[in-house]
């Protein structure tokens, strides 16, 4: 199975940059990692994708290490509004299945 | 604007009915998905397709069933075997192409009478 390990919860003050790991030691070279977030009661939204290179886009940035094992979502300033579970998941090459785990659940302090 | 339409937004089941959630898209996607969230656990897969009138089971298919007749729908009944139903349901979508992000419904959640 595409499985992905993330910590439970995390924590972060508003306005501070926000650091959201995951492992993924089971990836293939072909491989793209997604991240999504769910608000409650709604379905997940997408957060940013990657293959091998940093990623950047106006909600996130996307780190990727070099054995492509782990990755690191960065929330350069969390809001109140980022308060959410964050899941991180990779898609096989056939991505005929999606795993999603029980993702990070980031409070964020005011 | 395109997206994935799940109905109803609630919805209730008396013990021993079939009941069907709807999910519809006109992202002109493949690949469609029902996945299962129970409280405060990630989401589960039940079944997925990824192209008309074919379509595979997922983790936890036993209970359920689905139909593909047409690209944009992918509806999901919940049968009398499924023995615990009470759940958030959600509906997605993407392209064939692991490049491109997957899509969510707004989810429909289940309960028993």
């Amino acid at each position: 199975d595409a499985k992905t390990t993330q910590p439970n919860s995390m924590e972060s003050n508003e306005e501070e940059p926000v650091h959201l790991p995951c492992n993924h030691s089971t990836i293939s070279g072909t491989d793209y990692i997604h991240w999504y977030r769910q608000l409650p009661s709604q379905g997940p939204e997408y957060v940013i994708h990657g293959l091998t290179s940093n990623v950047n886009n106006r909600m996130a940035s996307l780190a990727i290490a070099e054995d492509r094992k782990s990755s690191t979502l960065i929330l350069h300033r969390a809001t109140l509004r980022d308060a959410a579970v964050y899941y991180c998941i990779f898609l096989p090459y056939n991505f005929n299945k999606f795993y999603f785990g029980s993702g990070t659940k980031l409070n964020v302090k005011p | 604007d395109g997206g994935i339409t799940q109905s109803p937004k609630y919805l209730f089941r008396k013990e021993g009915q079939n009941v069907t959630l709807s999910c519809e898209q006109n992202l002109n996607h493949d690949a469609m998905y029902w996945y299962r969230q129970d409280p405060g656990q990630g989401l589960r897969l039940i079944y997925y397709s990824q192209i008309v009138n074919d379509f595979q089971k997922g983790d936890i298919a036993e209970g359920y069933s689905v139909s593909r007749e047409k690209k944009e729908s992918f509806p999901l009944t919940v049968t009398s075997a499924q023995k615990n139903p009470t759940a958030f349901y959600l509906c997605a979508s993407n392209p064939r192409d692991s490049n491109q992000p997957q899509h969510f419904g707004d989810g429909t959640r289940l309960s028993i009478l």
